[in-house]
């Protein structure tokens, strides 16, 4: 989604609920996506990627979706944790040599 | 764990003055970024560079400048402080495959008076 100045869109879930984050990325040419976690103070840090010849992934706790046909991208967190608070950021890699260009982040609250 | 170093972590300096962001990493990474990013939004692209002796400007005007000389190394320099460069720059680095993930450092958080 897209962020509008300092106020985040704001995803809070209950500790051990399941999280889904959205993303819409804007060029259907796109062949590479990745999903950051960003915490407080520090740099985004790489959760998991998906390339375009794929509609899904899982990692550890985590499963990204790729849907081509209307541009979309979410990430699916199960049984969120405490210390996956954070803002989480998508990313299409629009043309060959690694450029990436970000989405607008989501920021997730997780209350315990 | 990604091993990238930016150096300082924050920076408050006046206008006017010449500031060197310093990068690092010790992957043998060919490709290395800069990017800026306000606080609580998207990062913006403003440099980029594929290897020694290679720079090129992203996507975002910046009035900074770049250098690659060694491999692991990619600073950022402003000639003259302004307090419109007040941002938090994050320096990241990928292999040179392509549809590679970048890594990233914590970023330098500078503040011009």
């Amino acid at each position: 989604g897209e962020s509008v100045g300092l106020h985040l869109p704001t995803l809070s879930v209950q500790e051990g609920d399941n999280s889904i984050i959205n993303c819409a990325y804007s060029n259907s040419a796109s062949d590479y996506f990745i999903w950051y976690k960003q915490e407080s103070g520090k740099g985004p840090q790489f959760i998991i990627d998906i390339r375009s010849n794929m509609d899904k992934r899982q990692g550890q706790r985590v499963t990204v979706l790729l849907n081509k046909t209307v541009k979309h991208l979410s990430l699916q967190i199960a049984a969120t944790q405490p210390g996956d608070s954070a803002v989480y950021f998508c990313a299409e890699n629009q043309a060959a040599g690694n450029k990436l260009t970000f989405g607008g982040g989501t920021r997730v609250l997780v209350k315990p | 764990e990604a091993d990238i170093y930016q150096t300082p972590r924050y920076l408050v300096i006046g206008t006017g003055k010449k500031i060197t962001l310093e990068c690092s990493q010790t992957m043998g990474h060919d490709k290395m970024y800069w990017y800026q990013q306000d606080p609580g939004m998207e990062l913006h692209l403003i440099h980029y560079s594929y290897g020694v002796n290679s720079t090129e400007k992203g996507d975002l005007s910046s009035e900074s400048t770049v250098s690659r000389i060694r491999t692991e190394h990619f600073p950022l320099t402003l000639e003259s402080a302004r307090p419109s460069h007040t941002s938090q720059y994050l320096c990241a680095s990928s292999a040179g495959f392509s549809n590679q993930p970048q890594h990233f450092g914590d970023g330098t958080r500078l503040s011009i008076l």
